[in-house]
């Protein structure tokens, strides 16, 4: 019963094919995060929706386009890979401010290879 | 804007030995502060928060506004703690509420 998952947990592409990788969270959030880990282990944000909008797009190349049908879902579509994409990608949920509970639940990560 | 700097990326220390992982912030306003960690082939998962003042897996770390820091701190380091250990930040202004993560510091305990 995974709070948040993600699909799929490894990919490996090569360069210049478009990719998707999905989310999802049942712990009803409001606020979903897509964040970027590179090889040094350093965590990124790059975007962050709450209730299916966009808040926060962190200087992200426009080949990442985050897709948020529901506010339980944020995909992450990728266009024309580069093999600097190559990293792992996370995803999170919380809740948003004004409740108690304000913790991240991340997902166990997409580790993205590009060839 | 808000930022955290986590100065180490690689601590080292022997088992038994006191760990001090370091987090400075910045934020104009009264931040929420985290401690999350990444264990081996693990998700990130929270260890702890600022505004619980308790302690977890005998870690503990305490909110200095003066100093901007809220350092990670625990007396006995065991080898089960190696991990990475990332410092958060949320914002309390406004609805766009962003977690800020510091780049992580690596802490290896060995024997």
């Amino acid at each position: 019963d995974t709070a948040v998952s993600q699909t799929p947990k490894y990919l490996v592409t090569q360069m210049g094919n478009d990719k998707s990788i999905k989310c999802e969270q049942n712990l009803g959030h409001d606020t979903m995060y897509w964040y970027k880990q590179d090889s040094k282990k350093f965590l990124k944000i790059m975007f962050s929706y709450n209730n299916k909008e966009l808040i926060i797009n962190e200087t992200v190349p426009n080949r990442f386009s985050p897709k948020s049908p529901d506010k339980a879902h944020l995909n992450l579509h990728i266009n024309s890979l580069e093999l600097g994409d190559s990293a792992v990608y996370f995803c999170a949920s919380s809740q948003d401010i004004g409740t108690k509970n304000t913790e991240a639940f991340f997902g166990q990560g997409t580790r993205l290879t590009v060839v | 804007a808000q930022r955290v700097t986590q100065p180490e990326k690689l601590l080292s220390v022997f088992k038994g030995a006191p760990v001090e992982l370091k987090c400075n912030y910045s934020y104009s306003g009264s931040p929420e502060l985290f401690w999350y960690v990444q264990y081996s082939r693990q998700r990130l998962q929270l260890l702890l928060r600022h505004i619980s003042r308790e302690s977890i897996k005998g870690f503990t770390a305490d909110l200095n506004k003066g100093e901007t820091s809220f350092h990670l701190k625990k007396p006995f380091a065991q080898e089960e703690d190696s991990a990475m250990y990332y410092c958060a930040l949320r914002g309390n202004t406004g609805t766009a509420s962003k977690l800020t993560f510091g780049t992580g510091t690596r802490l290896q305990v060995t024997l």
